[in-house]
């Protein structure tokens, strides 16, 4: 069964803390993504990244990076958490798509992080 | 990214269908149309996507506008399980990011 896996369900961080979030996806997917979901927002598109070592920015990169040093696994990374950052994130995978031929997104359970 | 327009809630009764509505005026002709729900403290998860002709899957049927201006996801017969945020979503050709919006929140009645 495809599984994509997020290191924590449960977060709690003290503002300027390093905070690493953990994605692991066993499908062999090219693309990975991480999400934030908050209420009356939505869910908007951190970073993005279509193979190792390579990423994109999303819609709301600041004070964000990430890391993909293996295939299978993506991390989000924040420098110094703040308040603002407490959020549901949410990582997901797919395989990259031919030109015009869309792939389906994975998603993780999430992991809800609430900085103090 | 084009935007897409959805109602904020809807409610149906169980064992009926349902048909959610999404509006996407601006979709450009590379774009598919997808649609994602996200059930209570879960991650979301693919329903149903198309281009220009209606799909129908296990899950769900997607009905297209001629002029792709709208679309409408139809569940047949609505259960308690089906209560969710269903998103409407266009995607880029060629692209792989999925831009999400609000969606709308689906309440079952037994």
């Amino acid at each position: 069964d495809v599984k994509v896996t997020q290191s924590s369900r449960y977060l709690v961080k003290r503002t300027g803390e390093k905070v690493f979030l953990e994605c692991v996806q066993d499908m062999d997917h090219e693309n990975m993504f991480w999400y934030r979901q908050d209420p009356g927002l939505g869910l908007r598109l951190i970073y993005f990244s279509y193979d190792v070592k390579m990423k994109e920015k999303g819609d709301i990169p600041e004070g964000y990076s990430v890391s993909r040093e293996k295939k299978e696994r993506f991390s989000l990374i924040l420098e110094s958490a703040s308040t603002n950052q407490t959020s549901m994130y949410l990582c997901a995978s797919s395989f990259n798509s031919g030109k015009f031929h869309p792939g389906e997104l994975f998603f993780g359970e999430g992991s809800r992080l609430t900085v103090l | 990214d084009a935007k897409t327009t959805q109602p904020n809630s809807m409610e149906s009764n169980e064992e009926e269908p349902v048909h959610l509505p999404c509006n996407h005026s601006t979709i450009s002709g590379t774009d598919y149309i997808h649609w994602y729900r996200q059930l209570p403290s879960q991650g979301p998860e693919y329903v149903i996507h198309g281009l220009t002709s209606n799909v129908n899957n296990r899950m769900a049927s997607l009905a297209i506008a001629e002029d792709r201006k709208s679309s409408t996801l139809i569940l047949h017969r609505a259960t308690l399980r089906d209560a969710a945020v269903y998103y409407c979503i266009l995607r880029q050709g060629g692209s792989e990011k999925l831009v999400f919006g609000k969606g709308t929140k689906l309440t079952v009645n037994p």
